[in-house]
């Protein structure tokens, strides 16, 4: 079993749409929980950070993070042709490694005008 | 502000050669940590250095793989004696810190291919 789970899609939504984007984790020692875009070729881009339950808010996107059933998602509100990307969860577990991080394999997101 | 910057950006080695993948982290970083990513498989982490040190290298291969950050200069993956398997996409990320909040940036990635 991997250690962050997460529906490789592809997703395929229409502009302004919501999409759900979602992972599951299985090591309770997990704290901490990052969303990464990466477009086509490039690197991972930061997108949200959080390390406790609840929604955090970062214009259209929210991160929320449910650690009771090891669950974290990301909504994207009004998505746009430019938030075509494959999105990356990420976790780490603390320790002397904070940057030592956990991904899930990625979802690939196509928004269609 | 330049960000993580790698280089070079594609690199194509013929088996049995070495692979110098360099990293110069963001300004005032002294946090480094390089991933791999194989087609169709997510990010692995490999190793994680601090300036003149290995902190983790729980993520590196035991052999042929190595990892160094001096105390001038970028970070460097070298990879020896290449196989077809080593190709990847390579990416470095840097760290202001090291604790709570740490945030992670990463640069545009090196592309090996091995023919």
């Amino acid at each position: 079993q991997k250690e962050v789970e997460q529906d490789p899609g592809p997703l395929s939504v229409p502009e302004g749409a919501i999409v759900s984007l979602n992972c599951t984790y299985s090591n309770s020692a997990f704290q901490y929980f990052m969303w990464y875009r990466q477009y086509s070729r490039k690197g991972p881009e930061l997108l949200m950070y959080t390390y406790s339950s609840g929604n955090k808010e970062d214009g259209r996107f929210t991160a929320q993070v449910d650690k009771s059933s090891k669950y974290i998602s990301l909504f994207i509100r009004d998505s746009q042709p430019s938030d075509s990307a494959t999105y990356l969860c990420a976790t780490n577990g603390g320790g002397t490694s904070y940057g030592k991080l956990t991904f899930g394999q990625g979802t690939i997101l196509t928004v269609h005008p | 502000n330049a960000g993580v910057m790698q280089n070079p950006r594609h690199l194509v080695r013929r088996r049995g050669q070495e692979a110098r993948l360099r990293c110069s982290p963001m300004k005032g970083h002294s946090h480094v940590y390089w991933y791999r990513q194989l087609p169709e498989e997510g990010l692995k982490f490999m190793v994680y250095l601090q300036k003149e040190n290995i902190i983790d290298e729980s993520g590196m291969p035991k052999e042929r793989f190595s990892a160094e950050f001096p105390k001038e200069g970028p970070s460097i993956l070298r990879i020896q004696q290449v196989v077809r398997g080593d190709s990847a996409a390579y990416f470095c990320a840097s760290s202001l810190r090291n604790g709570e909040g740490t945030e992670a940036f990463f640069g545009q990635g090196t592309r090996l291919t091995v023919v």
